[in-house]
Formats: structure tokens, C-alpha cells, sequence
């Protein structure tokens, strides 16, 4: 696609619920990033994606938090047993290579902006 | 690991006028990248403008600009003729010279500049 696409744009869910959120990269992108960003803070890294692989999953908070990315393409965030403090918007980010470099430059989607009641 | 300081968390100037945004950073490396995003209302991170630490020129996009001091580590950006359009959050994100996954980008805070028109 043209750029980085997002669903949901919103999402409002009880504390414990399953949710879900889709990212689809720009066609080509290699690299894909998840982040995790906070009411008055900046994006915080939670996993990278190289291909289909999870090459750094290093900063997923713990292990209700899970993320997929089955043909190299879109990716999914899984968050199990959703707590309150889950609440933030989730942004993704595609790269054509994920390395150094203007190839490695992150193009970023709209967020999907998650809030657990 | 990196840092990234945003000192400011709110900066206001007139429509037309000249504003600076700080950024400092904390690093042991000696090739990166610096980034200036903005995030408007829409959430989507728009790229600015970037800077290589190993160019000596300061970098600049029409009316942006920045001053980057890499003894001091210190990269500003200077908004010229300010726009209300220019009005969202920026954030200061740094970046590893081979950066791949958790090194992808680090941002700061952010400073959130409004335009009074």
C-alpha cells in the first residue's frame, strides 16, 4: 500500500479482555517495528520484526503482550488479560531494510489507540 | 544504552515568528543518526528532518533547521516563519549508525509547540 495502515483507528475494551491490533506495512518493507506510546510521553520500542521472524522482542512489557507476523507482510499485537495500564496508542513502523542508512528510515502508521476501562 | 532529553514540554510563538527546540542526548557512539519528528493531532509521525553525525554541515528543509553541536551533544531544530500548521508535538529521536531493532529509534518526550496566530 501507499503507506502504513492501522486498524483499528480506536479500540475501547474491559480490563481482561483480548485484543487485537493490525498493522500493514508499506509493500516491500522488510523491517517492522512496534511501539508503544503513552499519554505525554514519546514512542516507546516494544518488537522488531525482520521478514517473518521476531528479531527483537526485547522490550514487549511482559508476557500478556504477544505479536505475529505469519507471512512477512502484516503484522498483529496480541494483549492478553488487557489492564488499565495497557491503555496508549500503539504505533507501527515499516522500513525497506530495517539497517542504518536512508533504506532503514521508519515510515510510521496513524497508531490505533487502545484504552482498557 | 541511548538517551534522549526534551527540556521543553511546551513551546509557544507567534504565527510568523522564529522558534528553537532543545534536544540533548547521551550516547558512547560515535556514528548515528538524529531525527526530528512531528505528530500531529492525526498520530501519524511525520519525519522532518535528519542529521548524520559524521556530516560536519547542518542539516536543513526549507523553513527547518538545526543545530547540531556533537561535543556538547546537542541537536536543536529552528522553525522559521512559523506556520499554523506547524503547531503538534516533536519529538528528538536518535539512532544507531547500523540500527536494527531495539536500536531502530529512541525519541524524547517530545515538546509540544503552538502557534498563536
Amino acid at each position: 500500500g501507499a503507506g502504513v495502515s492501522q486498524t483499528p483507528s480506536n479500540k475501547v475494551t474491559e480490563k481482561g479482555k483480548y485484543v487485537e491490533l493490525r498493522c500493514d506495512p508499506i509493500s516491500g518493507h522488510t523491517a517492522l517495528y512496534w511501539y508503544r506510546q503513552s499519554l505525554g510521553q514519546g514512542p516507546e520500542f516494544l518488537i522488531y520484526f525482520q521478514g517473518t521472524g521476531a528479531a527483537d522482542d526485547s522490550g514487549l512489557p511482559n508476557d500478556r503482550f504477544f505479536a505475529v507476523r505469519p507471512e512477512g507482510s502484516v503484522s498483529t499485537l496480541k494483549i492478553q488479560r488487557t489492564e488499565r495500564g495497557d491503555s496508549a496508542v500503539y504505533l507501527c513502523a515499516s522500513s525497506l531494510t530495517g539497517v542504518g542508512g536512508r533504506d532503514g528510515e521508519l515510515f510510521f502508521g496513524e497508531g490505533s489507540r487502545l484504552t482498557v476501562l | 544504552a541511548q538517551t534522549v532529553t526534551q527540556s521543553q514540554p511546551e513551546m509557544s510563538v507567534q504565527e510568523a515568528e522564529t522558534v528553537t527546540l532543545s534536544c540533548t542526548y547521551d550516547t558512547s557512539e560515535s556514528d548515528y543518526y538524529l531525527f526530528w519528528y512531528k505528530q500531529p493531532p492525526s498520530r501519524q509521525m511525520i519525519l522532518v528532518i535528519r542529521q548524520e553525525a559524521y556530516k560536519q554541515q547542518n542539516a536543513t528543509e526549507n523553513r527547518f533547521s538545526v543545530n547540531f553541536q556533537k561535543a556538547a551533544k546537542s541537536f536543536s531544530l529552528k522553525i522559521s516563519d512559523s506556520q499554523l500548521g506547524d503547531a503538534a508535538m516533536y519529538f528528538c529521536a536518535y539512532r544507531t549508525y547500523t540500527g536494527g531493532g531495539a536500536d531502530g529509534l529512541t525519541f524524547g518526550k517530545g515538546t509540544h509547540l503552538i502557534i498563536q496566530p
